[in-house]
């Protein structure tokens, strides 16, 4: 079935590096783009990158910019998302989610992972 | 950014109730707005896109309307399973963003 699974989540030291992983399954993983979505512990949600179906167009958040990469591999159908310079405002459980639009993107989030918890804590 | 507001932040209804959520964008994103119910430990899941199309497999007691800047969600008779937390989210722009969400509460 149509599925997105995350990893690479833990505890990790402000100002130190993690990169999280998206592994898809079920559909034509080179043909949407995809997001990171994350949301802190009792917070709402909030958007933190896209990434284009051919990878050739990526969108940050202010907060993110310059901190976060996105990148995909769709010889593996694969995202990823490097994490540096980690502040304990990062802390959060991260999502990856498809944009329903396809090629032709923006659009809404139709399939979602089950998340992976980030810790940012001394 | 365009920021989404919505209200109320919780809601307190029964079963069999009919519930609407109000979503606001501080400047017009045409019909570019979303729907999402989310339950404690889970994924959101889409239920309403371009303002007031249904999501695949959503229950038809499920509605969506606006346009411009301001933005109904409406549950015509809310369901035991339908007591989570909605969200709004615009896509206008290439910067996703969403409203805080409102909870909506066993009354």
């Amino acid at each position: 079935q149509v599925q997105l699974v995350e990893s690479g989540g833990g505890v990790v030291q402000p100002g130190r590096s993690l990169r999280l992983s998206c592994a898809a399954s079920g559909f034509t993983f080179r043909s949407y783009a995809l997001h990171w979505v994350r949301q802190a512990p009792g917070k709402g949600l909030e958007w933190v990158a896209v990434i284009s179906y051919d990878g050739s167009n990526k969108y940050f958040a202010g907060s993110v910019k310059g901190r976060f990469t996105i990148s995909r591999d769709n010889s593996k159908n694969t995202l990823s998302l490097q994490m540096n310079s980690l502040r304990v405002e990062d802390t959060a459980v991260y999502f990856c989610a498809r944009d329903r639009g396809g090629g032709d993107f923006p659009d809404a989030f139709d399939i979602w992972g089950q998340g992976t918890i980030v810790t940012v804590s001394s | 950014d365009i920021q989404m507001t919505q209200s109320p932040s919780t809601l307190s209804a029964s079963v069999g109730d009919r519930v609407t959520i109000t979503c606001r964008a501080s400047q017009t994103i045409s019909s570019w707005l979303a729907w999402y119910q989310q339950k404690p430990g889970k994924a959101p899941k889409l239920l309403i896109y371009k303002a007031s199309s249904l999501g695949s497999g959503v229950p038809s007691r499920f509605s969506g309307s606006g346009s411009g800047t301001e933005f109904t969600l409406t549950i015509s008779s809310l369901q035991p399973d339908d007591f989570a937390t909605y969200s709004c989210q615009q896509y206008n722009s290439y910067s996703w963003t969403f409203g805080q969400g409102t909870k909506v509460e066993i009354k």
